[in-house]
């Protein structure tokens, strides 16, 4: 069964320095999102992306953050001079249309920010 | 605004027995998608079951089944002849269907734990 993959499942960062988080969509998928998850508070949503542009975006999503489609296959997320308040986990997801399909979600990466 | 609240921080259940997750939320749209999705220990994502917001007939999947009250904006999930593979954080979740957004807001989460 297809699967949306994310690399790494764990990183660990200094404070101030970039991190680039990777996902690999379904790949017949066309709408790819980052949802956010810091330890024991709820799932928010950070971002979707759509035809290669960023089709909505949260308000914690600011100039910290930038997303990129690479390629064909790959879906990044970066954050630029980490804070520690960036740890958590990171989930990637994709589904095949935007508004009538579910989302399905990768395994998560766990940033840790020191 | 989308608000998905769940009032259980906590439940648990003995294995085989019923437990039933309280969900409830607020829109202002009429056509809406609702989920509940599992996370177990691994933090995975996993989708558990999806509502139609136009559909009167309750979904199920297999042990799952939910209870949607449209007038309400109740929709709680009941898990029957629980595993102990049910133990995760549930959470309920909402999309707007067909509008400019197809972000999931999630509620709080409920940890479920099964004993044995």
């Amino acid at each position: 069964e297809p699967e949306v993959t994310q690399t790494p499942s764990h990183q660990v960062t200094q404070m101030g320095q970039e991190v680039i988080l990777r996902c690999v969509p379904i790949s017949n998928h066309l709408y790819f999102y980052w949802y956010r998850q810091i330890l024991g508070q709820k799932v928010e949503f950070l971002v979707s992306f759509y035809n290669n542009e960023i089709s909505e975006k949260s308000e914690i999503f600011d100039d910290q953050f930038s997303v990129e489609r690479p390629d064909g296959s790959n879906f990044t997320l970066k954050i630029r001079s980490t804070k520690l308040e960036d740890s958590a986990m990171y989930f990637c997801a994709s589904s095949h249309r935007g508004r009538n399909t579910e989302a399905f979600f990768g395994q998560g990466t766990r940033l840790t920010v020191v | 605004a989308q608000t998905v609240t769940q009032s259980q921080p906590e439940m648990s259940v003995q294995e085989a027995e019923t437990v039933t997750l309280s969900c409830t939320y607020d829109t202002s749209e009429s056509n809406y998608y609702l989920f509940w999705y599992k996370q177990p220990p691994s933090r995975q994502m996993i989708l558990v079951i999806r509502q139609e917001a136009y559909k009167q007939q309750n979904a199920t999947e297999n042990r799952f089944s939910v209870n949607f009250q449209k007038a309400a904006k109740s929709f709680s999930l009941k898990i029957s002849d629980s595993q102990l593979g049910d133990t995760a954080m549930y959470f309920c979740a909402s999309r707007h269907y067909g509008g400019a957004t197809n972000k999931l807001i999630f509620g709080t989460g409920t940890l479920l734990a099964v004993q044995p």
